[in-house]
């Protein structure tokens, strides 16, 4: 059964860096058929798309995040990381990460299995 | 960007009651590009539709979605008490893919 997990601080001062893991477990982040991507939620307010990864190295991100965020896979641990760098408080959020179903080959696709989510704080 | 917008924001229904939530999408979305997700408090969303109508895997078939263009439909046919939550329609059509804002469907 898949199962994913984000690991991270919980707390990160302002200017600084965020860094999360997702950990995978019951498939393989090498796939054909699936991209793995992050999803943010501020509390009490919707879902924004952060990124999409392909294991090949295609990456896909929000605009509006691209210039703040890289990414790492990790295969030999399947895992795969979400770094946002010059966080302020906007940034606070539960940050999901998440399977998504490869449909067109662009990065799109529903996001088909969720971790639980990690709640980050951008505070001093 | 592509923007959803839900409505009602709130559903106030009764079990075994009919729902029916609606999504406007800014620009047309191709239907088999559109989903929608169930989110109860305190957990992630869940896959309930994709590809507009598609049931994903262990969904009730109470649960259907429909439309095109810039409208697109989730009806749950006959609430049970374990449907009362948010519900979130999201477009992969164009880039970035986006989320409405939530429909909070409640007894």
């Amino acid at each position: 059964q898949l199962q994913l997990q984000e690991s991270g601080p919980g707390l990160v001062k302002p200017s600084e860096t965020l860094s999360l893991t997702c950990s995978v477990s019951g498939a393989s982040i090498i796939s054909d058929n699936f991209y793995w991507g992050w999803i943010r939620q501020p509390p009490g307010k919707g879902l924004e798309w952060i990124g999409t990864y392909y294991y090949s190295g295609s990456t896909y991100y929000n605009p509006s995040l691209r210039a703040r965020v890289s990414r790492s896979m990790d295969t030999s641990k399947n895992q795969f990381s979400l770094t946002l760098r010059s966080v302020t408080a906007a940034d606070t959020a539960v940050y999901y990460c998440a399977r998504q179903t490869l449909v067109r080959g662009i990065g799109d696709g529903p996001f088909d299995s969720w971790g639980q989510g990690i709640l980050v704080t951008v505070s001093s | 960007e592509v923007v959803l917008t839900q409505s009602p924001g709130t559903l106030s229904l009764s079990p075994g009651e009919r729902a029916t939530l609606s999504c406007r999408a800014s620009q047309s979305v191709s239907s088999r590009f559109l989903a929608w997700y169930q989110q109860k408090p305190g957990q992630a969303p869940r896959l309930l539709i994709y590809g507009a109508s598609s049931r994903a895997s262990g969904i009730p078939d109470r649960f259907g979605g429909g439309g095109s263009g810039t409208d697109f439909t989730l009806t749950i046919s006959s609430l049970e008490p374990e449907d009362f939550a948010v519900y979130y329609c999201h477009q992969y059509d164009t880039s970035p893919w986006t989320f409405g804002q939530g429909t909070k469907v409640q007894i």
